[in-house]
């Protein structure tokens, strides 16, 4: 069955450290990937997509995220946090077999002073 | 440009009460979510409109939930009788997806409303 996994629930980091969120898919081809922020109390933003060509994307913020077709994983990766950036991270995933997007479970991202 | 219009923000109901949930999506987008969060999860896709038809509605409780969205603009959700495990964030999205332009799977959020069961 298609599937996103998110393997890490919460993750805590210092301000001004890297980071690394993974994302893992289950699907018979290539997706089109997405990575979505939601902010307390807010709808969710799209922080970048991959859809073809280059395997390293850029998206808003500083985030960037890279495609890996051997691993079947997207993982987000921003090299210096900000207090702003805490929040709960979004893989998202288009079958285009069937235009169905599914989402992970989501990452809650921490950020220490 | 205006984006996607959700209300009301929050409610909250007793079991058994029933609710709506109204959703306004950007202009010129033909297709149309609603997804169920839940605390904790990701969102799950309830139903998918593109225009006024039903494109998926796989996951939808249809004892229970049923939606519509009879001009292919605006859309609304209704929850009848309300369980307590329906306690979410009901989110509306939208895209242009179907209408053959580059990046139409890229969905636009609304801030979602939030329901309380009780």
């Amino acid at each position: 069955a298609q599937s996103v996994t998110q393997p890490d629930i919460h993750i805590t980091v210092s301000e001004g450290a890297s980071l690394e969120l993974r994302c893992n898919y289950s699907y018979g081809a290539t997706p089109y990937l997405f990575w979505y922020v939601q902010s307390p109390g807010q709808g969710l933003q799209l922080l970048l997509k991959y859809f073809s060509g280059d395997t390293l994307v850029q998206g808003i913020k500083g985030f960037e995220a890279e495609f890996k077709r051997s691993q079947s994983s997207f993982n987000l990766r921003k090299p210096s946090v900000h207090w702003s950036d805490a929040a709960e991270y979004f893989c998202a995933v288009h079958m285009n077999r069937d235009d169905k997007i599914i989402f992970g479970k989501g990452t809650r991202l921490h950020i220490l002073p | 440009e205006a984006g996607v219009a959700q209300s009301p923000r929050y409610k909250i109901i007793e079991k058994r009460q029933s609710v709506a949930f109204w959703c306004n999506p950007i202009s010129g987008h033909a297709t149309l979510y609603w997804y169920q969060q839940i605390l904790g999860q990701g969102p799950k896709l309830l139903i998918q409109f593109q225009n006024n038809g039903v494109v998926d509605d796989s996951q939808l409780p249809k004892d229970r939930f049923s939606a519509e969205r009879l001009k292919g603009v605006d859309s609304t959700l209704k929850i009848q009788p309300a369980k307590l495990e329906d306690s979410a964030v009901y989110l509306c999205a939208s895209s242009l997806m179907g209408q053959g332009v580059a990046g139409a799977n890229v969905l636009t959020f609304g801030a979602g409303s939030r329901l309380t069961v009780l």
